[in-house]
């Protein structure tokens, strides 16, 4: 069974600019996250989806970043502008349900010059 | 707020001994938590999890021990091989399925 999918790997950009992350869940699992995992640091969720829906989005700064999965499979999320401090690893994942195991994608690198 | 956090930074072990590493979490509500293990480059792996009517869980080399007198979770790993070195996260889940990560601890393991 495939797991997380994410792309890019691995986005260097200028300050200011936008960028795209893309994430395809394991088949099957309705409830999606984003994280933000800074250097050395545990992962911190961003936004939790159930099916399309976003049930939490209270840690997304909303006034640059946004996020969709518009048909309940695959998420996008997006930053705009990007700021020298967005520069972090953008990991997904996804589980069955809410509560039960989340099952994490490899990430994607964010480097903000 | 909520937080776990681990006892230590960097756990150093010879290979073929056993590991331990630490957690400490502060909400006595969560009911689920969970280990991960993180390779330099790749997500977070499941490894176990426990929720709060068990003690222990075993898996292969792996056991978790839930203490929730005094709030604590420990991952140990028999016989540690140089493929078990990694950063370990314990998360514990909050009752509306939100994990929250603690630091995390750097197995090192010497050959």
């Amino acid at each position: 069974e495939a797991g997380v999918v994410q792309s890019p790997r691995y986005k260097i950009i200028e300050k200011k600019q936008p960028v795209a992350f893309w994430c395809n869940p394991i088949s099957g699992h309705n409830t999606l996250y984003w994280y933000l995992q800074n250097l050395g640091q545990g992962p911190e969720l961003l936004i939790r989806y159930e099916n399309e829906e976003a049930v939490d989005d209270s840690q997304l700064p909303k006034d640059r970043f946004s996020a969709e999965r518009l048909k309940g499979v695959d998420s996008t999320l997006k930053i705009q502008p990007a700021e020298l401090g967005d520069s972090a690893v953008y990991l997904c994942a996804s589980s069955a349900g809410t509560r039960l195991t989340q099952y994490f994608g490899p990430g994607t690198r964010l480097t903000v010059l | 707020g909520e937080s776990v956090g681990l006892h230590l930074p960097t756990l150093s072990v010879q290979e073929g001994d056993n590991s331990i590493i630490n957690c400490a979490y502060s909400n006595s509500a969560s009911d689920y938590f969970i280990w991960y293990k993180q390779e330099s480059g790749k997500g977070p792996q499941f490894i176990i999890d426990i929720r709060s009517n068990m003690d222990k869980r075993q898996g292969q080399r792996v056991t978790v021990l839930l203490n929730k007198t005094v709030k604590h979770l420990s991952l140990q790993i028999a016989a540690t091989q140089p493929g078990d070195s990694a950063v370990y996260f314990c998360a514990e889940a909050s009752n509306t399925g939100k994990l929250i990560f603690g630091q995390g601890t750097t197995l090192q393991v010497k050959p």
